[in-house]
């Protein structure tokens, strides 16, 4: 079955370093991958969409890369801030209707 | 202000008891979706509808039920045979074609719990 994999263990990192969450995923085939963070006792926020075909895609300090090779999606918060800690998901396709969801990764800023 | 809204926020349940959770938008989004979050576990799609009068299971549909009368509302009724309800549910939807090729709006989500 199709399965998708963040580290869930939380990241802790300094203010101003660059904080990278990975998202691993079998079985499938993606044409799209997105990120959304996500605050405690909210929902989701969109982020960033990557297409199978793009390698990298930017958004002010984020940046997202997509390797089909691997099967893996890396993603960037540069000069990270306290006010980006959050936890963060990321979705693959699975064609039409049927997008799946990791299990986040919680990510803290320390000032 | 365009935007997804779910209602209530909290939510108690007696055991054997049906609730319905409520989910509107004006974003004139065709799409919506329902999902479950459980701790440490990802999104888990309950049903979605792409239209009016139409929807569809998702993957874990037993013991739920909705309806889709109004492109706006997509109401998600939680049935006495859901044996494990307590979650956080949330309430989704986006442009009309593949939901991955477009961004989801979420609601800020319903936390259930059976007392």
């Amino acid at each position: 079955s199709q399965k998708i994999e963040q580290n869930s263990e939380a990241l802790n990192i300094q203010e101003g370093k660059t904080a990278t969450l990975t998202c691993n995923y079998t079985n499938y085939s993606p044409a799209y991958l997105q990120w959304y963070r996500q605050d405690p006792g909210r929902g989701p926020v969109f982020l960033l969409l990557i297409r199978e075909n793009e390698k990298e895609k930017r958004k002010e300090r984020l940046k997202v890369t997509f390797d089909t090779t691997l099967k893996q999606s890396l993603f960037h918060i540069t000069a990270s801030q306290p006010a980006d800690s959050a936890t963060y998901l990321c979705a693959l396709d699975t064609g039409g209707f049927k997008t799946i969801f990791g299990a986040g990764t919680r990510l803290f800023v320390k000032a | 202000d365009g935007g997804i809204t779910q209602s209530p926020k909290y939510l108690f349940r007696k055991e054997g008891q049906n609730v319905t959770l409520s989910c509107e938008q004006n974003l004139n989004h065709d799409a919506m979706y329902w999902y479950r979050q459980d701790p440490g576990q990802g999104l888990r799609l309950i049903y979605y509808s792409q239209i009016v009068n139409d929807f569809q299971k998702g993957d874990i549909a037993e013991g739920y039920s909705v309806s889709r009368e109004k492109k706006e509302s997509f109401p998600l009724t939680v049935t006495s045979a859901q044996k494990n309800p307590t979650a956080f549910y949330l309430c989704a939807s986006s442009t009309l074609g593949a939901q991955s090729d477009t961004e989801a709006f979420f609601g800020q989500g319903t936390r259930l719990t059976v007392v």
